[in-house]
């Protein structure tokens, strides 16, 4: 079945430093979303990317489809400890259901 | 979100029971989704539904069933609980009326515990 790898599993980072997170498909993915959970809390959609090669920012946040739509990335500049959780990706392919990346806990030392 | 209420929040159970879990949101959306999550697994799609008569199984629906009761209600059931179904269980909505995927809005998660 369709698999999404997200690496890296966790990341811990100085305040004020940049955070990537990477998810990966061996199929060509229809769109991605990205979703961040605070510790206890549920997840929360940030945004969906659906074109190829596509690019989109919220604030500090820089979201990336790859080209080849198998592929996309999650980068934060300069951290804050708001942006404390763990960020998951989640990808359809030609279907409605979503399979979820294994996500990238982050966590920001001030 | 405040839209998608699950309950309960927090049970514990032995093996063997029963045991429902229960979702209704007010958000007006056709589709419904149980996940469950467990450390360094992320989510997993147990069930979804689409709208009130169609039901799907996820990546892991053994040892699971689900009703879709109205459009605003979806319960999940462990038929007989066994302790490899502890992990946080969340549920998830999102709006099928728009020709495309749309975000999912999840409720605060139900926390279960089989000893």
């Amino acid at each position: 079945g369709q698999q999404v790898m997200q690496i890296p599993q966790y990341q811990h980072v100085q305040e004020g430093e940049d955070f990537t997170t990477y998810c990966n498909s061996s199929t060509t993915l229809s769109n991605i979303q990205w979703y961040k959970q605070r510790p206890g809390g549920h997840p929360v959609f940030l945004i969906q990317l659906v074109k190829s090669g596509e690019v989109k920012k919220q604030k500090r946040l820089t979201f990336q489809f790859g080209e080849a739509k198998k592929n996309s990335s999650l980068h934060i500049t300069a951290t804050q400890t708001t942006d404390v959780g763990t960020y998951f990706c989640a990808a359809t392919s030609g279907t409605y259901k979503y399979i979820f990346g294994t996500g990238t806990r982050l966590k920001v030392l001030a | 979100d405040a839209d998608v209420t699950q309950t309960p929040r927090n049970r514990i159970t032995k093996t063997g029971k029963r045991i429902m879990l229960e979702c209704s949101q007010t958000k007006g959306h056709d589709r419904m989704y149980w996940y469950r999550q467990d450390p360094g697994l992320g989510l997993r799609l147990i069930y979804y539904s689409f709208d009130v008569k169609d039901i799907n199984k996820g990546e892991i629906s053994d040892g699971y069933s689900v009703s879709r009761q109205a459009q605003a209600k979806f319960s999940l059931s462990l038929e007989s609980a066994i302790p490899n179904q502890t992990a946080l269980y969340f549920c998830a909505t999102s709006d099928g009326d728009r020709g495309r995927n749309q975000p999912q809005h999840f409720g605060d998660g139900t926390r279960l515990s089989i000893l």
